[in-house]
């Protein structure tokens, strides 16, 4: 079964500096999504990606973020001088694109992100 | 007010016990509404979509009143795989973003 792969699964970085995370959403979809979980709270949405442009955004999803897809298959986020707060696990997902929203959204297994 | 509320538990049951989880959103313009699965440090995973009519999926039913904004969970025979967090899950009608709630905790003990 296709499925989301994610990398790393874990990354340590130094509180300031940059970071990028990277996800290969399943193949046929085209809608492409990040998601964060601070330990011990909900998963909360940060970003919808269709078309090569930001379809969505939440209020966290500030101008420390920001997401590309390079290239046929990659999609990344991007977070600019990391902060404590940022600590949490990263999920991407993808979903077809059909004209129901009751399309399921395939997650991959995360990036943990500690920042120091 | 939180956009999605669930009792967070933990539910301890032992197998073969029946539970039932509930959920309330707040946004009556919610539209799609899901149940995920998460495991301990893990991904979510969809266990059903949640359809007016109610629904089942073997050992699982999902009910949604609209009236009241509330979604239910039932399971039915429940076996220790069945322990883990589940998440309600609703989508608001303008976008297609996943509103998670926090989640209910269920152990299944032998």
């Amino acid at each position: 079964e296709p499925e989301v792969t994610q990398t790393p699964s874990h990354q340590v970085t130094q509180m300031g500096q940059e970071v990028i995370l990277r996800c290969v959403p399943i193949s046929n979809h085209l809608y492409f999504y990040w998601y964060r979980q601070i330990l011990g709270q909900k998963v909360e949405f940060l970003v919808s990606f269709y078309n090569n442009e930001i379809s969505e955004k939440s209020e966290i999803f500030d101008d420390q973020f920001s997401v590309e897809r390079p290239d046929g298959s990659n999609f990344t986020l991007k977070i600019r001088s990391t902060k404590l707060e940022d600590s949490a696990m990263y999920f991407c997902a993808s979903r077809e694109v059909k004209k129901t929203q009751n399309q399921p959204q395939h997650f991959g297994d995360g990036t943990r992100l500690s920042i120091l | 007010r939180k956009e999605v509320e669930q009792d967070p538990g933990p539910f301890n049951v032992p197998e073969g016990a029946t539970v039932a989880f509930n959920c309330t959103y707040s946004n009556s313009a919610s539209q799609s509404f899901f149940w995920y699965r998460q495991d301990c440090r893990k991904e979510p995973k969809l266990l059903m979509s949640v359809y007016s009519s109610g629904n089942e999926d073997g050992r699982f039913t999902a009910q949604l009143n609209r009236a009241s904004q509330y979604i239910s969970l039932l399971i039915r025979d429940s076996k220790l795989s069945d322990s883990a967090t589940y998440l309600c899950v609703v989508i608001h009608q303008a976008g297609t973003a996943l509103i998670f709630g926090k989640g209910t905790t269920l152990s299944v003990s032998s």
